[in-house]
């Protein structure tokens, strides 16, 4: 299995509703990432965890709480959002020990969140 | 950290050769050089890495001066399918800051 699956594809939340984006991948990876990608932009870092541990925090707001319950999951959880918060989220997995940059990231499809 | 610089779109024709180019004036001495393809709503796919000099895999060429200051992608006889974003990036190995460049838009023609 060489794939990181994201779930659900699409998104609409109201500003006060509780929602949480999840990300699943089998191929051993011990590195996972959440990405912030925003309309004909390159992706933005928000998260890495590292053996299930958050080893970067990119200043994201504490509206965005990521969670990485073993290590083949990671989730993350959304509340109070902005309609500025509306953007593609893609979750990535690599190699731990050779850094992203060795085999590069594999990412998921991504969930496209609209916040109304 | 380096900064990368590439075309933000490009078009050519189906059966031609692409090349890409990408600056990076300031890449360390531990950075690596690596590009992606991404579609429209889908997440980046990883096409190819290198350090120096070429690296060739089955979907492209990967051509880098000795000064490594800049670096160009090569897709030999492309296809409408090679119509996408392609991102340059470069980073350090030993962590996770990776440096995604603006994108370079490729339309492919009939």
């Amino acid at each position: 299995d060489t794939e990181v699956t994201q779930t659900p594809k699409h998104l609409v939340m109201g500003m006060t509703n509780k929602k949480s984006l999840k990300c699943e991948q089998h191929m051993g990876h011990r590195a996972m990432y959440w990405y912030k990608q925003k309309a004909k932009k390159p992706p933005e870092l928000m998260f890495v965890y590292s053996y299930e541990k958050l080893s970067i925090n990119e200043s994201v707001p504490s509206r965005f709480s990521p969670e990485c319950p073993n290590s083949s999951l990671l989730n993350l959880h959304l509340h109070a959002l902005q309609p500025e918060d509306s953007a593609l989220y893609l979750c990535a997995s690599s190699q731990v020990s050779q850094g992203p940059t060795n085999y590069g990231y594999t990412f998921g499809s991504g969930t496209r969140l609209t916040v109304v | 950290l380096a900064k990368t610089t590439q075309p933000i779109s490009m078009d050519s024709y189906e059966g031609q050769e692409v090349n890409i180019t990408c600056s990076h004036n300031n890449i360390a001495t531990n950075d690596y050089i690596t590009w992606y393809q991404q579609f429209p709503s889908q997440g980046p796919r990883f096409i190819i890495q290198g350090y120096k000099t070429k690296v060739t895999n089955e979907v492209a060429s990967l051509f880098i001066p000795a000064d490594r200051k800049s670096s160009t992608l090569s897709l030999p006889r492309v296809s409408l399918s090679d119509t996408a974003v392609y991102y340059c990036l470069v980073g350090d190995r030993s962590n996770y800051q990776l440096i995604w460049g603006a994108g370079t838009k490729l339309i492919i023609k009939p």
